[in-house]
């Protein structure tokens, strides 16, 4: 049973637009959201979190949004630039993200020049 | 910032044989690391929560006597791949929160396994 699931694998867009990743949970108990970047044969990067107490977390192009009543986060980067093209995680975590991180399966953005 | 180094970023060992794979916190100290396994397009699964000065946690399905855990300083963590079999090859990627918490987990370059 997957608790965080990324449904889309894949997304293009164009430079300069914006990327919407999506990502649903299941598990009551998270409270705790974070996205991470990567790119092959690497670790991954972290790039934004938010915390159930709030709904929208910003930072720079990267804004995480956050639905508990759905039990949705989304992730916009704008503008979007090649150099985001990746692979992007969706990670959740309890008790105010002190235990362990469960991942989606990840979802690569391509970003066209 | 943070940085925790993993080594090697590659190995290919053939099977039967036991491989180590290093995890170290560079500039910050780490009670707790985490060791994760991903496979080609799938997500990145927790194997083992290493504890420094005391037994690593093992995720469920996970068999300890092979993947042997040591974290016996708060900079280092290995995981020792014990009599591997080409079905152990994979990605293996060590992480260590900063904090205690997720605010900002730092993980490892990643180590390719690949086992003939």
């Amino acid at each position: 049973d997957q608790q965080v699931k990324q449904n889309s694998p894949s997304l293009s867009v164009q430079e300069g637009r914006i990327s919407i990743l999506n990502c649903d949970y299941t598990n009551s108990m998270f409270d705790y959201f974070l996205w991470y970047k990567k790119y092959p044969a690497e670790g991954p990067t972290f790039l934004i979190s938010i915390s159930s107490i709030k709904d929208k977390n910003e930072d720079g192009r990267f804004t995480v949004f956050l639905n508990k009543s759905a039990k949705h986060l989304s992730l916009h980067i704008v503008p979007s630039q090649p150099g985001d093209s990746a692979v992007y995680f969706c990670a959740a975590t309890a008790q105010g993200g002190s235990e362990k991180l469960v991942f989606g399966k990840g979802m690569k953005l391509t970003v066209n020049p | 910032g943070a940085v925790v180094s993993q080594h090697p970023s590659w190995v290919i060992c053939k099977s039967g044989t036991s491989v180590k794979i290093e995890c170290r916190s560079l500039d910050f100290q780490a009670t707790t690391m985490f060791w994760y396994r991903q496979f080609p397009k799938q997500s990145l699964m927790l194997m083992a929560t290493s504890n420094e000065g005391s037994k690593a946690t093992y995720e469920q399905g996970v068999e300890k006597d092979k993947f042997l855990i040591n974290h016996a300083s708060l900079t280092l963590s290995t995981l020792t791949v014990t009599s591997a079999h080409p079905e152990d090859s994979s990605f293996y990627i060590c992480s260590a929160p900063t904090t205690g918490v997720w605010t900002e987990a730092f993980f490892g370059q990643g180590t390719r396994l690949t086992v003939v």
